[in-house]
């Protein structure tokens, strides 16, 4: 069955400060895909990465990086050098092949503090 | 232009009412989806349509009911309100087979008192 376990339900960090999101998933599945998205104060939701199970090349976007490890089922989200707008809950979330389609779940969300 | 837009935003209403929140998506997706965030920000699927066909129906109570007259529409029908329906309601679309990133709507905050 499909789960998204993310761990950290609050992280509090001052300004500059690297953070990393933990993220771990449980699938059946060898087609698979994982993704990030960030959910700011103002409640819309907004993607930030997706990656496929067959593909576990790190990826770097400005301040942010991710680590997939499928040795761990794992999927991480590093901010370096955090901001004060990086202030958000950021959920990770997996879909799997569903009848007629892909079904995602997401995981239960980090929020985020970043004091200046 | 907006890619995923909800209305209403806000929608306040007495136990026992019926509402309705419309969806509509310009990006030309297959696939649209119906989502609720609780208030401990638990988001979970409730629907999924793929070019007008229901083809993901969790648990969901049967006073909700999703239409979706054409690929570009998921609206969402509540009967008979309860006091568990507030929530904050997405709406999303994607390009599946594969997945992309889901576009979502703003949301929907429903309130019930």
């Amino acid at each position: 069955a499909q789960k998204v376990t993310q761990a950290q339900t609050e992280i509090s960090v001052v300004e500059k400060e690297d953070v990393t999101l933990d993220c771990v998933y449980e699938t059946r599945d060898t087609t698979y895909y994982l993704f990030w998205y960030k959910q700011p104060p103002s409640g819309e939701l907004v993607f930030l990465i997706r990656r496929n199970s067959f593909d576990e090349q790190n990826e770097i976007s400005g301040r942010y990086s991710w680590n997939f490890q499928k040795s761990t089922s794992s999927f991480n989200f590093t901010i370096t050098a955090s901001q004060v707008v990086d202030s958000a809950v950021y959920f990770c979330a997996l879909s799997e092949v569903n009848t007629g389609g892909f079904k995602t779940i997401f995981g239960a969300g980090t929020r985020l503090f970043v004091k200046a | 232009d907006t890619a995923v837009s909800q209305t209403p935003k806000y929608l306040v209403t007495q136990m026992g009412n019926d509402k309705s929140i419309k969806c509509e998506q310009n990006l030309g997706h297959d696939t649209m989806y119906w989502y609720k965030q609780d208030s401990k920000k638990f988001l979970k699927i409730m629907f999924s349509y793929n070019n007008k066909e229901l083809i993901i129906n969790e648990t969901v109570p049967n006073r909700f009911s999703p239409k979706s007259p054409d690929k570009a529409h998921l609206n969402l029908h509540i009967n008979s309100l309860e006091l568990g329906d507030s929530a904050v309601y997405f709406c999303a679309s994607s390009q599946d087979p594969t997945p992309g990133g889901y576009t979502f709507g703003s949301g929907t905050r429903l309130t019930v008192v």
